[in-house]
């Protein structure tokens, strides 16, 4: 069972675009949603994240915006640049020692 | 620090052989974890371990030990390897005491089982 839905899979945005990608999740006792970028050949690392007692996060051109009554969260790359290509995964996790869930990743292309 | 090593960065192995992959950290982060992500896909967790002498299994273990006498190394033992165990294999490491659990990456290692 998938517990964080991730789409689209891939996304194609011109330069200066924004670039959205889209989770969604079931389980209600997830308290921390975390988004990681990978770029080819590179192990991920974490990218922003955010809590769900706020409803945005913002750190330089990148916003994660999270509707908890919708069990939805999303993060946008605003003025994507080329060097924003990479795959980038959603993940949440709950208090205790169980594991980040991850979504399946999106590859994002950023063409000139 | 070096933060998160692994080693070999590729192998190719032959059917039925085996090896181990080594994960070392020195950041004195309690909680390890394997992934494997196969072409154009996501991050599997293998196992995991939240401190030296526990492990615990992930979504997909089968095919793979580990074991954690330290904490600084998480090896990962592949026994009798399959062409279905051909992918890049991630270590990571993470402290959640401090904080939000962070998990930093290696740089993996790329298996091809031929």
């Amino acid at each position: 069972q998938q517990q964080v839905k991730q789409s689209p899979q891939s996304l194609i945005v011109q330069k200066g675009g924004i670039s959205i990608i889209n989770c969604a999740y079931e389980n209600t006792a997830f308290d921390y949603f975390p988004w990681y970028q990978q770029f080819p050949g590179k192990g991920p690392a974490l990218l922003i994240a955010i809590r769900p007692d706020v409803s945005e996060k913002k750190e330089g051109r990148f916003t994660i915006s999270f509707n908890k009554s919708a069990k939805q969260f999303s993060l946008h790359i605003m003025d994507s640049q080329p060097g924003d290509s990479a795959t980038y995964f959603c993940a949440a996790l709950a208090s205790g020692n169980t594991p980040l869930v991850f979504g399946k990743g999106t590859r994002l292309s950023v063409i000139a | 620090n070096a933060g998160v090593t692994q080693t070999p960065k590729f192998r190719i192995l032959k059917i039925g052989q085996s090896m181990t992959l080594q994960c070392t950290q020195d950041m004195n982060h309690n909680y390890m974890y394997w992934y494997r992500q196969d072409p154009g896909m996501g991050l599997k967790l293998i196992y995991y371990s939240v401190g030296a002498g526990i492990t615990d299994k992930g979504e997909v273990p089968n095919g793979y030990n580990v074991s954690r006498s330290t904490t600084e190394d998480f090896p990962l033992r592949l026994e009798l390897a399959a062409p279905s165990q051909t992918s890049v294999y991630f270590c990571a490491s993470s402290y959640p005491a401090t904080g939000p659990d962070t998990q930093y990456f290696g740089p993996g290692t790329r298996l091809t089982v031929l």
